[in-house]
């Protein structure tokens, strides 16, 4: 298995463009996660997935994020427009629902917002 | 508000020594889960613990579950330079899926 597949891996984008960053998750695994690390504020729970359903929004900063998965195999994280303040390291992760928890985490997607 | 508290935050040791690291919160958690990170990597899990005192060993690293479920140390025997990264506990609770993440705790461990 190649794992949970995050693109790009490196994005820097000048403030007020729109930025769109990927994920993958493991075939099989029915809960998406995404995370934004910071070294100020660790890790945050932007936004989960089950079966393909937003089940909890609550971690978004802002309007200015959404999330979409339009598949089980695919999902997406929007910033429009992007400020400073977004720059961090994005983290996407998938997990079974049965069994005890376990995320496996992509290689995430490092934002720079000029 | 569930917090996770994570001790020492950073700790810089030599090759052979050992060490230990806590996790602690005033909330009781359903199970735990300890990962460590690389630089420029993801979180990648290490163990979950779920009943209390519970003590898990994965070579030269040991894990413990509290007694009350609310706390979590980390024992690295003869630490190697691979041991380095940033080590993150995790607390669940329930059926919720969202996980409480401790700050982590930097390890440096010098040749």
């Amino acid at each position: 298995d190649a794992g949970v597949i995050q693109s790009p891996r490196h994005e820097v984008t000048e403030m007020g463009q729109e930025v769109t960053l990927r994920c993958k998750p493991i075939s099989g695994h029915d809960y998406l996660f995404w995370y934004r690390q910071t070294m100020m504020r660790g890790l945050e729970l932007l936004i989960y997935f089950n079966n393909n359903v937003p089940i909890d929004d609550s971690g978004m900063p802002e309007d200015r994020f959404s999330a979409k998965m339009p598949n089980a195999s695919f999902s997406t994280l929007k910033i429009q427009p992007s400020e400073p303040r977004d720059s961090a390291v994005y983290f996407c992760a998938s997990s079974w629902m049965t069994g005890v928890l376990g995320y496996t985490f992509g290689s995430g997607t490092r934002l720079t917002v000029v | 508000t569930q917090l996770l508290e994570q001790s020492p935050q950073f700790l810089s040791i030599q090759e052979g020594e050992n060490l230990t690291v806590y996790c602690n919160s005033s909330s009781v958690f359903s199970s735990l889960q300890w990962y460590r990170q690389e630089p420029g990597e993801g979180p990648v899990l290490l163990v979950t613990v779920v009943t209390g005192g519970e003590v898990k060993k994965l070579k030269r690293l040991t894990f413990q579950f509290g007694d009350a479920r609310k706390d979590s140390s980390l024992h690295i025997t003869a630490a190697q330079p691979g041991d380095t990264g940033l080590y993150l506990c995790a607390g669940g609770a329930g059926n919720n899926r969202k996980l409480i993440w401790g700050l982590g705790t930097s390890l440096a461990v010098n040749p």
